[in-house]
């Protein structure tokens, strides 16, 4: 139980376009979805959390504007990287919390999305 | 604020020694800990976790016991595999039970070899 699914897994864009990455909990509900960015040998860096129904809250140096973030429902939650250049590659990952056991508080995350922009 | 600082890595091992990597964290109040392993390519997993004091989490022959005294969750294996090749990630949930944002440690390398 408890699982995360992303997709796609590796995309390469174009500078200019935009790419749609899908997080999706499988066997839960997610009343909140997490984004974290992690570059080569770093840690991972929150970029927003979003709550099913309502506008994600985005961490400070985060541009809203440029990833936008939506979470319709308690199973699915997109992250879009609007006009994306060659600085937007990464590895972005998202994780899930929900109401699965008493530990409400446990985050599950997804395999991860390898953004490649030329 | 909070932070969880790590050992730095690369560690590397020979098959069958003994692992340590050693994590400490700063917070307010009783965090909840963790540990999380990401294989190459792959998305983090949950290897461990302890809620309070004293508590020890352990998994797959991984052990990590929360020491309030120190602000300490150093994660040990008696006897690693090449298969415990990855990277281990020490982190800190600030509110056990509320949900609160994740502050992650910068990761350790570990490369177990033949």
């Amino acid at each position: 139980g408890a699982v995360v699914s992303q997709h796609p897994s590796r995309v390469i864009c174009k500078s200019g376009t935009s790419v749609k990455i899908e997080c999706r909990s499988l066997d839960f509900q997610a009343t909140t979805m997490f984004w974290y960015r992690q570059f080569p040998k770093k840690s991972l860096m929150l970029m927003a959390t979003s709550n099913e129904g309502s506008k994600a809250t985005y961490e400070q140096g985060v541009e809203k504007d440029k990833f936008l973030i939506n979470h319709a429902s308690l199973t699915l939650s997109t992250l879009t990287v609007t006009s994306a250049h060659p600085e937007d590659s990464s590895f972005y990952i998202c994780s899930a919390r929900g109401i699965i056991t008493q530990e409400t508080y446990e985050q599950y995350f997804g395999p991860g999305t390898r953004l490649t922009v030329t | 604020g909070n932070s969880v600082t790590q050992m730095e890595g690369p560690v590397t091992l020979s098959e069958e020694a003994f692992l340590t990597i050693n994590c400490t964290y700063t917070a307010t109040g009783y965090p909840s800990l963790f540990w999380y392993v990401q294989y190459p390519g792959e998305g983090l997993q949950l290897l461990l976790k302890a809620t309070k004091a004293d508590d020890k989490g352990s998994n797959k022959g991984f052990e990590a016991t929360y020491r309030k005294e120190t602000t300490s969750f150093h994660l040990e294996k008696g006897s690693v595999q090449v298969s415990d090749s990855a990277v281990y990630f020490c982190a800190l949930n600030p509110i056990t039970g509320g949900g609160n944002k994740l502050t992650f440690g910068t990761g350790t390398q570990l490369k177990v070899e033949l």
